[in-house]
């Protein structure tokens, strides 16, 4: 049964226009939520990430957004740049349990010239 | 970034042959995580730790031991590597309710 899920195993998108990737929970016990990016080779590296208490976290150019009602988050991309071509996990935790982060088995996102 | 190392990079070894990955971490972390990576699965949790001595299974642990004896160290074993063993394993770690960081991973194939 999975908890976490990205619907999407991939996305393209031109350089400079908006990326969006979605993420979807489904146990309610979440109240953390991370991205993750991942190259080819390497280990994952954290992106940015999202308290339940917040609807919306930014970082540069990289915005996180969490509807809580509708068990949905999305990573929001602007503008995309070729170096963005990775694969991106999302992941959730429970504060209130253990530190364990249940992940979603990723989108490839590719960033076309 | 944290400084977490994996070692070996890369193994190969035969079905049935013990293997033991080693994963290694500078920042004094409390919590230490085992993970694999197969395509179409992302990442699972084979094992995990919250402190030396303290460890836990994730939810795929079967076939796999983990030990920590120090803060720094946390060891995966596979006692009789199977096929279904090959895989791209990851070790993180992370001190209360931050992010975890990852090491650079372990190609296995098992033969």
């Amino acid at each position: 049964d999975q908890q976490v899920k990205q619907n999407s195993p991939s996305l393209s998108v031109q350089e400079g226009r908006i990326s969006i990737l979605n993420c979807d929970y489904t146990n309610s016990m979440f109240d953390y939520f991370l991205w993750y990016k991942k190259y080819p080779a390497e280990g994952p590296t954290f992106l940015i990430s999202i308290s339940s208490i917040k609807d919306k976290n930014e970082d540069g150019r990289f915005t996180v957004f969490l509807n809580k009602s509708a068990k949905h988050l999305s990573l929001h991309i602007v503008p995309s740049q070729p170096g963005d071509s990775a694969v991106y996990f999302c992941a959730a935790a429970s504060q209130g349990g253990s530190e364990k982060l249940v992940f979603g088995k990723g989108t490839k996102l590719t960033v076309n010239p | 970034d944290a400084g977490i190392t994996q070692s070996p990079r890369h193994k190969v070894t035969e079905t049935g042959t013990p293997v033991t990955l080693r994963c290694h971490q500078t920042e004094n972390h409390r919590y230490m995580y085992w993970y694999r990576q197969d395509p179409g699965h992302g990442l699972r949790l084979i094992h995990y730790s919250y402190g030396v001595k303290d460890t836990d299974k994730g939810e795929v642990s079967d076939g796999y031991s983990v030990s920590r004896s120090k803060t720094e160290d946390f060891l995966l074993t596979l006692e009789s590597a199977t096929s279904s063993q090959t895989s791209v394993y990851f070790c993180a770690s992370q001190q209360g309710l931050n992010e975890q960081f990852f090491g650079p991973g372990t190609r296995l194939t098992v033969l």
